[in-house]
């Protein structure tokens, strides 16, 4: 059964870059997308971004400017990196595992995901 | 504003049915995904795929849609139900991904 661990930084500073790091245990990464959704205090879920094993990302157009998100194959992560954080960054931050595939409609879910990190942005 | 629309709350009565909705255009082309989202845990997917129930998701969720709507229902809603559920799919373009308002489900 994959499961998903993430870790990364838990507070920053306004202007600083936000860095997020998710480990893949036993799955691999072919056939998948990788994820990054948020979630701000009392705020519903966000998409951030997806890369592919090929490493194509598709960014959400609201955050583009300041997001990168990466891959490491060899060592089965995934990372996101948000540059110029400000407060309206703080969320709980979680990786995904999304499946995409097509047909007569297309499909598109998220499974499994992370545990969450925390992530506060203040001065 | 999310493509995905969603009501913001529906209340009910222990072992009743609840009916959670989602409206967007992009659901004519795309199939939905549904999630549960509990305070303090990671989201759960509970269908996918419009009308498919992840294994060890109880057989009292299910789903449904039609047009641009789609239909999560909870038959016999438990007390664990308690939570808030989010509709995904993409979004118009078909390049990225959308999640729903969410809609808080209360069990009385």
């Amino acid at each position: 059964q994959v499961r998903l661990q993430q870790w990364g930084t838990g507070l920053l500073k306004p202007s600083e870059t936000l860095s997020l790091t998710c480990r893949v245990y036993d799955g691999s990464f072919s056939g998948y997308l990788w994820s990054w959704v948020r979630q701000s205090p009392g705020q519903g879920l966000e998409w951030i971004g997806q890369i592919d094993q090929s490493g194509f990302t598709s960014y959400s157009p609201s955050l583009a400017s300041r997001v990168t998100i990466s891959i490491d194959r060899s060592r089965i992560q995934f990372f996101l990196k948000m540059n110029s954080a400000t407060a309206a960054d703080t969320a709980t931050y979680f990786c995904a595992r999304a499946r995409e595939y097509g047909g007569s409609r297309h499909t598109h879910y998220f499974d499994p995901w992370g545990h969450g990190t925390l992530v506060t942005v203040s001065s | 504003s999310s493509e995905l629309t969603q009501e913001p709350a529906v209340a009910v009565a222990l072992g009743q049915t609840v009916r959670i909705t989602c409206h967007g255009d992009s659901l004519r082309t795309d199939y939905v995904s549904w999630y549960q989202k509990k305070t303090g845990q990671a989201p759960l997917l509970v269908m996918y795929a419009g009308t498919f129930r992840p294994s060890g998701i109880p057989e009292r969720f299910s789903g449904s849609d039609s047009g641009s709507t789609a239909l999560l229902t909870i038959t016999g809603a438990q007390a664990e139900d308690e939570a808030d559920y989010y509709c995904n799919t993409r979004d118009s373009s078909g390049d990225h991904v959308v999640f729903g308002g969410g809609t808080r489900v209360t069990v009385l």
